[in-house]
């Protein structure tokens, strides 16, 4: 099975800040990766697929780039309700894996 | 609008089964795959398994941690989609959420079931 570690498992930041949220692959997926948002009670959101590609609807402040093994997602201004938890996705090979998840919450 | 609507959750026992229904609208539900997806409580998020469309002879996916317990199935006349979940076990626990696939990737989620396995 493919792993997916993101880091920082938390981060801190303010409003207005750049954050950026990593995820490595244990194993090349080329760039058959996302980013989900996840908010308290709510069901996830599609946030960037393809590793880059940003869904329809999403802010432009959100980024993703990355292929093969490292991936990154990166809010620019961070904005109030961007904080949420973020999970990233492979969807190279069965199994499907999530990452651990990165909680962005407010310093 | 796309909707998935989740039911079927609730409390059984180590041992027991339960199916969880997911009602589609608002699209071809029969144009797409379809995937489940849990969360325990408090945890991330867990791919389950995924069911392809009737072009792909409704073949299926599952997550070794579930293989062999629980089916995946869908009716394409109905827009349902459905999980049987046997032999649960309390790590079973989870939101259980449906979700469309548009291309290879999530596109919608349902709002989520609660399955509880306790006695």
């Amino acid at each position: 099975d493919i792993q997916l570690t993101q880091s920082p498992p938390f981060l801190s930041a303010s409003v207005g800040d750049r954050v950026t949220i990593t995820c490595r692959a244990s194993q090349g997926i080329s760039s058959y990766l996302a980013w989900y948002q996840q908010k308290p009670g709510k069901a996830p959101k599609l946030l960037i697929y393809a590793a880059s590609t940003l869904q329809s609807g999403v802010p432009s402040r959100f980024s993703g780039s990355g292929s093969g093994t490292e991936f990154t997602l990166t809010i620019n201004s961070l904005q109030p309700e961007d904080f949420a938890t973020y999970y990233c996705q492979q969807l190279s090979s069965y199994p499907l894996t999530f990452g651990g998840g990165t909680k962005v919450e407010i310093k | 609008e796309v909707q998935l609507v989740e039911s079927g959750g609730g409390l059984v026992q180590p041992g027991g089964s339960l199916r969880l229904s997911c009602a589609a609208s608002g699209f071809t539900f029969s144009d797409h795959y379809m995937d489940w997806v849990r969360q325990a409580p408090g945890k991330g998020l867990e791919w389950v398994g995924r069911i392809r469309k009737k072009t792909n002879s409704y073949t299926t996916e599952y997550a070794a941690s579930v293989k062999g317990r629980f089916t995946i199935s869908r009716d394409d006349s109905r827009n349902s989609l459905y999980l049987q979940m046997n032999s649960l076990k309390t790590e079973d626990t989870a939101v259980y959420y449906c979700a469309r696939l548009s291309g290879n990737y999530v596109d919608y989620w349902g709002q989520g079931t609660l399955v509880t396995v306790s006695s």
